[in-house]
């Protein structure tokens, strides 16, 4: 099984700043396979990124993805009040076919 | 715009069986490359894959649920649906239904809203 770690746990920012989440695999995985969500309270998880780097439909262009192998990284880069929420990293392997990070929470500073 | 909708008990007796449905709407369940995916999050943690199904009746399942898992799909009722045996308080959680659109490429792009379900006596 592959694990997902992600770091740090809680990131305190205030808007505007430069949001840096990681995401590290167990083992190598393909990027093609990488995926992040954003989910805030009482909501179901929101697709931001697949394919590692690839912004889904309507995601705004403040969100990055990158990294390949065991080392992932979501970027925001300038903080919006809407985007405090807890952030995963999802990966497709072999067996589970699906699992997820831990999590990274964002909260206001 | 594809929309996901869970249904069922919100609660479930100790060693009974947690039955769960998700309708989708704004497409046809058996339209496209879909997988249907069923993932849970207990309160306060993180997310698990239950497992998917796809329309041709193939299934996955996470192998820490594998016995007691079983993912169908109804195309007449655009629907698919999770059944889970001898339930205990750990599988208290909300469950989610989702589409993965490529077999993992795209992750999962539609969610439903969630459903809550309490395994309590």
């Amino acid at each position: 099984e592959i694990a997902l770690t992600q770091s740090p746990g809680t990131l305190s920012l205030s808007p505007g700043e430069r949001a840096t989440l990681s995401c590290r695999a167990s083992q190598s995985i393909s990027s093609s396979y990488l995926a992040w969500y954003q989910q805030k309270p009482g909501q179901a998880p929101r697709l931001l990124i697949n394919g590692a780097s690839s912004r889904a439909t309507g995601i705004p262009d403040r969100f990055s993805g990158s990294g390949s192998g065991t080392d992932f990284t979501l970027t925001i880069s300038r903080l919006e009040p809407e985007d405090f929420a807890v952030y995963y990293c999802q990966q497709h392997g072999s067996s589970p076919l699906f699992t997820f990070g831990p999590g990274t929470k964002v909260d206001i500073k | 715009q594809v929309q996901l909708q869970e249904s069922g008990p919100g609660l479930v007796k100790p060693s009974q069986t947690l039955s769960l449905s998700c309708t989708v709407s704004g497409g046809s369940i058996s339209g496209g490359r879909n997988y249907w995916n069923w993932i849970r999050q207990p309160a306060g943690k993180g997310l698990e894959w239950i497992g998917r199904i796809y329309t041709s009746g193939t299934t996955n399942y996470n192998p820490s649920l594998k016995s007691r898992v079983t993912i169908s799909v109804d195309t007449s009722k655009n629907q698919f649906s999770l059944k889970l045996s001898s339930v205990t308080a750990a599988d208290t959680a909300v469950y989610y239904c989702a589409r993965d659109p490529e077999d993992g490429y795209a992750g999962f792009d539609y969610w439903g809203q969630g459903t809550l379900v309490t395994v309590s006596s």
